[in-house]
């Protein structure tokens, strides 16, 4: 049973297009967290939310909205999209806010051609 | 601003070789520090989570050890395999974010 689980594994759009990449996790956690692999492979952390509330926003596009509908999904949406935005997104949990083990999930790879 | 700086970028190494992988940071203010595996189109695993407060962490071949004073820390994996060739990447955990090195990229040869 996967224990972070993310769709899609693969986005191809074209620029301007809306587009939204769903992530669950079913280890009962309180945190999650979204974060973003460029083509270099840097992870920097976009969001975090814990217990659905909004704990992080990295200095992220407002074209970038995150929504929890409840502790164990965390959703990421992407309003106009650019070339730039192409890149893998992890989704990931962790028990304890900040300090605990991270959990992640394989990553939404999104192409915006 | 944290910075976390990996060396080297990328080892290629004959099985069965002992190994150690580089890990600095600039501010040791830091709740702990975390060993990812990454594998080509996967996610993270997490390898070794050390406390601010431990020295070090082993879990079978691999051990981490963290000098909090002197922002580093190393990735020890004895007698390489195969298997063990990826991406390794630290991170070190400020607040509420984990804060990720470039990863260093690991070849095993068999």
């Amino acid at each position: 049973d996967t224990a972070v689980s993310q769709t899609p594994k693969y986005l191809v759009t074209q620029m301007g297009n809306d587009k939204s990449i769903k992530c669950e996790q079913n280890l009962g956690h309180d945190t999650m967290y979204w974060y973003k692999q460029d083509s270099k492979k840097f992870l920097k952390i976009m969001f975090s939310y814990n217990n659905k509330e909004l704990i992080i926003n990295e200095t992220v596009p407002n074209r970038f909205s995150p929504k929890s509908p409840d502790k164990a999904h965390l959703n990421l949406h992407i309003n106009s999209l650019e070339l730039g935005d192409s890149a893998v997104y992890f989704c990931a949990s962790s028990r304890i806010q900040g300090v605990g083990e991270l959990f992640f999930g394989e990553g939404s790879r999104l192409t915006v051609l | 601003k944290q910075e976390v700086t990996q060396i080297p970028a990328a080892l290629s190494v004959p099985e069965g070789e002992n190994l150690v992988l580089n890990c600095s940071f600039t501010d040791s203010a830091i709740y702990n520090l975390q060993w990812f595996r990454q594998d080509p189109g996967k996610g993270l695993t997490s390898l070794l989570l050390i406390q601010s407060s431990q020295r070090e962490q082993t879990s079978g071949r691999l051990n981490a050890s963290l000098d909090k004073s002197s922002g580093r820390s190393t990735l020890y994996i004895a007698a390489s395999q195969p298997g063990d060739s990826a991406t390794y990447l630290c991170a070190v955990c400020e607040g509420n974010k984990l804060v990720f090195g470039a990863g260093t990229i690991l070849r095993v040869k068999s």
